[in-house]
């Protein structure tokens, strides 16, 4: 168990809805990472928060956003979902940045019909 | 051409065989991280290193920055370490999050 939680597990939706994924970092850490996992792209890192800010940007497209709260949970947010969408989100989180080990949520596993 | 290769893609071997997974990439890298992913998914990071080598356990990762190439040991293997072993490396100036991963190499071990 890597401290890093994150719901839901899976999620099964359908074209053109909107979803929410939330991650809970390790306790102390102030970094969160959201990646996504595709079975043709393979793992990609999509945005990057640190205590709240946005640090930086990946392969995220207009339709995804992110935030990141006070209590520094974060949430990533798809919209008008596109079947290509379908993949595994993960979350990780690190205690800062840049020099740290990152600890990998269990990911949510997101399907669109 | 990927940033971020692995070889090989696939690898078979019998419990207690030595084993190598070569990842070479053509960036200039600050960090390379090995990331195993077991068959249900989740992701648990290995090794994170900039020079050198490092040990845990049976595992041995090494990193030839001149060469651009790590590898990744893993001795007296057995069938639980049957996963996806990931190489991933962190853009020099680039942020951490900001890793380029490869395509993985999935191992099986036999019993």
């Amino acid at each position: 168990d890597s401290g890093v939680t994150q719901t839901p597990k899976h999620l099964i939706t359908a074209t053109g809805q909107r979803v929410t994924l939330r991650c809970s970092p390790r306790s102390g850490d102030l970094s969160v990472y959201w990646y996504q996992q595709s079975l043709d792209q393979g793992l990609q890192f999509l945005i990057q928060y640190y205590n709240g800010e946005e640090r930086a940007k990946g392969n995220i497209l207009e339709r995804f956003s992110a935030q990141q709260f006070p209590d520094l949970h974060s949430e990533l947010n798809l919209s008008s979902l596109e079947l290509g969408d379908s993949a595994l989100y993960f979350c990780a989180s690190s205690v800062v940045g840049d020099a740290d080990t990152q600890y990998f949520g269990p990911g949510t596993r997101l399907t669109v019909l | 051409k990927n940033e971020v290769e692995q070889s090989p893609q696939n690898l078979t071997a019998q419990e207690g065989e030595f084993i190598t997974i070569n990842c070479s990439y053509s960036v200039g890298i600050s960090a390379l991280h090995w990331l195993q992913q077991h068959p249900g998914g989740g992701i648990v990071s290995l090794f994170m290193l900039s020079s050198g080598k490092k040990k845990h356990g049976r595992l041995i990762a090494t990193i030839n920055i001149q060469e651009k190439h790590s590898s990744l040991h893993i001795t007296a293997s057995h069938p639980r370490d049957s996963a996806v072993y990931i190489c991933a490396v962190l853009n020099y100036g680039g942020s951490q999050g900001n890793l380029i991963f490869g395509k993985g190499t999935k191992l099986s071990v036999k019993p």
